[in-house]
């Protein structure tokens, strides 16, 4: 099963670009990779997914690269409400979703 | 629109009680999870339904867990006896047949369980 690693924590200027990492090493070629986020004491919100393209839609870019080892979640004008945490996952299955410890994004203004 | 509804929100409960969480998901979503959150674990999945059907519950910790799923808009999670290491916030997602693929779950708020 592919694994996720992503830095702990980020700190990210009000109006500033976020730029998120991931490394995913042991990708394999149909296994898509997904980000979602997590508010202080909310359920964790959808924010995009890709297989091997840049997507980007209202709430974020994503960036992978080509050999599909690594991605970088982009949120352009980062505000106060977008600090949470960020989860980099790697679908294993069809249904089957499991979160890692993420990355904590703090805006700061 | 409504989203997916758990309850309660809040249990505060003595070991050795039972305690029943509940989850109403998103009308026509016919995959549902639940998962389980704990500061030293992170969100854990528990188990999945797919069409009122359990898929996979390897993740569920022990016999004291179990979870149903009458029908398609009613899930619940039971956990008895309740131990206090059974503390979390537990939550439901569910998914339509087409989230399935494209991995988008809506989650609930949560329920936060305090076992004392």
């Amino acid at each position: 099963d592919a694994k996720t690693t992503q830095p702990t924590s980020m700190d990210c200027a009000e109006g500033r670009a976020a730029n998120l990492p991931c490394n995913h090493s042991t990708i394999s070629g149909n296994e898509y990779v997904y980000w979602y986020r997590q508010i202080h004491s909310q359920g964790p919100q959808y924010i995009i997914h890709g297989l091997k393209n840049n997507e980007t839609n209202e709430m974020a870019s994503l960036i992978i690269t080509e050999d599909r080892k690594s991605s970088t979640l982009i949120l352009p004008h980062a505000t106060l409400r977008d600090t949470a945490v960020y989860y980099c996952i790697v679908r294993v299955s069809d249904n089957d979703m499991r979160f890692g410890a993420g990355t904590r994004l703090t805006v700061k203004p | 629109d409504a989203g997916v509804i758990q309850s309660p929100r809040h249990e505060v409960t003595e070991m050795g009680q039972e305690v029943t969480l509940r989850c109403k998901p998103i009308s026509g979503h016919n995959s549902l999870f639940w998962y389980r959150q704990t500061m030293m674990r992170g969100l854990e999945l528990l188990i999945y339904f797919n069409n009122n059907v359990p898929i996979d519950d390897s993740g569920m910790p022990e016999d004291r867990f179990s979870a149903k799923m009458p029908n398609a808009s009613f899930s619940t999670l039971k956990i008895q006896p309740s131990e206090p290491r059974d503390s979390a916030v537990y939550f439901c997602a569910s998914t339509p047949w087409e989230g399935l693929y494209t991995g988008e779950l809506f989650f609930g708020e949560g329920s936060r369980l305090t076992v004392l």
